[in-house]
């Protein structure tokens, strides 16, 4: 799997926009970009994943540049529960393949 | 509809102790995954399933470390005997498996701590 670059930590402002980046330049063509987050003491729990176009969903949006090198994670109202580690993931389009979690981003979201 | 359940939570052995892991995964799923997390670091694959067959277990230490997963739904982790260094949480998660399912679902985790 491609490998993921990512800052060990970020704070944001509750109520604003949090913009989670990750860098995977060598991701290949059959490769999806997969978003994780665990909250402390709980296990890690999916949020998005995307192939080359935009994706959203209930819990945040997911920006692909075009040439796929780089994502950004978008929480668009964080809050206090979005405290947590959050996983940028590289793998090919399967459920049967074990995820290679990197160090993540620590998101802090500060009252 | 209940998630991957784990138990126990918390564990306190003495290293050279036996301790096991149970998981019951989400019903259906027929993929289970057994994870090591290290403080402070992300999980780390110890064992794949599929249904009651260990597709890759590569990344298990398989002189301490042993696993079942009997008719394809719960399983087990073993660790006999325990060294200190195996302190870590130990997660268990669950997909649907089959070419085009994304998402995996992970229990609590199991934090253990060797003495």
């Amino acid at each position: 799997d491609a490998k993921t670059t990512q800052p060990p930590s970020m704070d944001c402002a509750e109520g604003r926009a949090a913009n989670l980046p990750c860098n995977h330049s060598t991701i290949s063509g059959n490769e999806y970009v997969y978003w994780y987050r665990q909250i402390h003491s709980q296990g890690p729990q999916y949020i998005i994943h995307g192939l080359k176009n935009n994706e959203t969903n209930e819990m945040a949006s997911l920006i692909i540049t075009e040439d796929r090198k780089s994502s950004t994670l978008i929480l668009p109202h964080a809050t206090l529960r979005d405290t947590a580690v959050y996983y940028c993931i590289v793998s090919p389009d399967t459920g049967r393949r074990a995820l290679t979690f990197g160090s993540g981003t620590r998101l802090q979201v500060q009252p | 509809e209940a998630g991957v359940v784990q138990s126990p939570r918390y564990k306190i052995i003495e290293k050279k102790q036996p301790v096991a892991f149970w998981c019951n995964p989400i019903s259906g799923h027929n993929t289970l995954y057994w994870y090591l997390q290290n403080l402070g670091q992300g999980p780390e694959l110890l064992i794949r399933y599929e249904n009651e067959e260990a597709v890759d277990d590569s990344q298990l230490p398989k002189d301490r470390f042993s696993a079942e997963r009997l008719k394809g739904v719960d399983s087990t982790l073993k660790i006999q005997p325990a060294e200190l260094g195996d302190s870590a949480v130990y997660l268990c998660a669950s997909s649907l498996g089959g070419g085009r399912t994304y998402e995996q679902y992970f229990g609590p985790g199991t934090r253990l701590t060797v003495t």
